[in-house]
């Protein structure tokens, strides 16, 4: 079985500040590992993904996450907030089949 | 390359009716999967398609079908709808059913059933 906790439904954050959205998994197989990024009233658009290979994953939009296996998390970052960055974002589990598992997303707010 | 598509994008529906929506994916891809979004339950998957059978299936009730067509469109119904399947119904393609590839998400449709 395979699940996501999300660590805070709500972050805020000042313009230029560290984002840093937190996640958590629980998988019985070797995990892919997703984030998702959605805009109000739009679809989910793809931040960046793990499968294999490096830990270190770089995305769109200057996000990266690293998938730490023995803490069984994949903590999404980014060094500087820009107010664009304000959405709901959601981590996500996979594993041989398409069928992903979401988190319960996290509300990004960026303040001036 | 075009996106992924939904159609209708807003439906509003009486309770007891039944509902289709429509789903293309992007040119080239096989698999076409289902999920609805609501703020109480979040992102569940329906089901996932690939050359024309269902893969995968989430815990729904039988209202909840699909299909999809041999050239990788896809279709969902509800039938008897209920003030609980009041969402938004997500689509996503992805080349093929191994999970490792991206899959690519449509913009929705907004179902409210009244």
């Amino acid at each position: 079985a395979q699940s996501v906790t999300q660590l805070g439904s709500h972050v805020s954050v000042s313009e230029g500040a560290l984002v840093l959205l937190r996640c958590n998994y629980s998988s019985s197989v070797p995990p892919y590992l997703f984030w998702y990024v959605q805009y109000p009233n739009q679809g989910l658009q793809l931040l960046l993904k793990y499968t294999t290979g490096a830990t270190l994953v770089k995305g769109i939009n200057g996000f990266e996450a690293e998938f730490k296996k023995s803490e069984t998390s994949f903590h999404l970052t980014k060094p500087s907030a820009h107010m664009s960055d304000a959405a709901e974002y959601f981590c996500a589990v996979g594993g041989a089949t398409n069928k992903l598992i979401f988190g319960t997303g996290t509300l990004l707010a960026v303040q001036p | 390359k075009a996106g992924v598509t939904q159609t209708p994008r807003y439906l509003i529906k009486t309770r007891g009716q039944q509902v289709t929506l429509s789903c293309s994916p992007i040119s080239g891809h096989r698999s076409v999967s289902w999920y609805q979004q609501t703020p109480g339950q979040g992102l569940q998957f329906l089901f996932e398609y690939f050359s024309e059978t269902q893969r995968n299936k989430g815990n729904f009730p039988g209202r909840f079908s699909g299909r999809q067509f041999s050239n990788s469109r896809s279709e969902m119904n509800v039938s008897t709808l209920e003030l609980g399947d009041s969402a938004l119904y997500l689509c996503a393609s992805s080349l093929d059913d191994r999970g490792s590839y991206e899959q690519y998400f449509g913009p929705g449709t907004r179902l409210t059933v009244t």
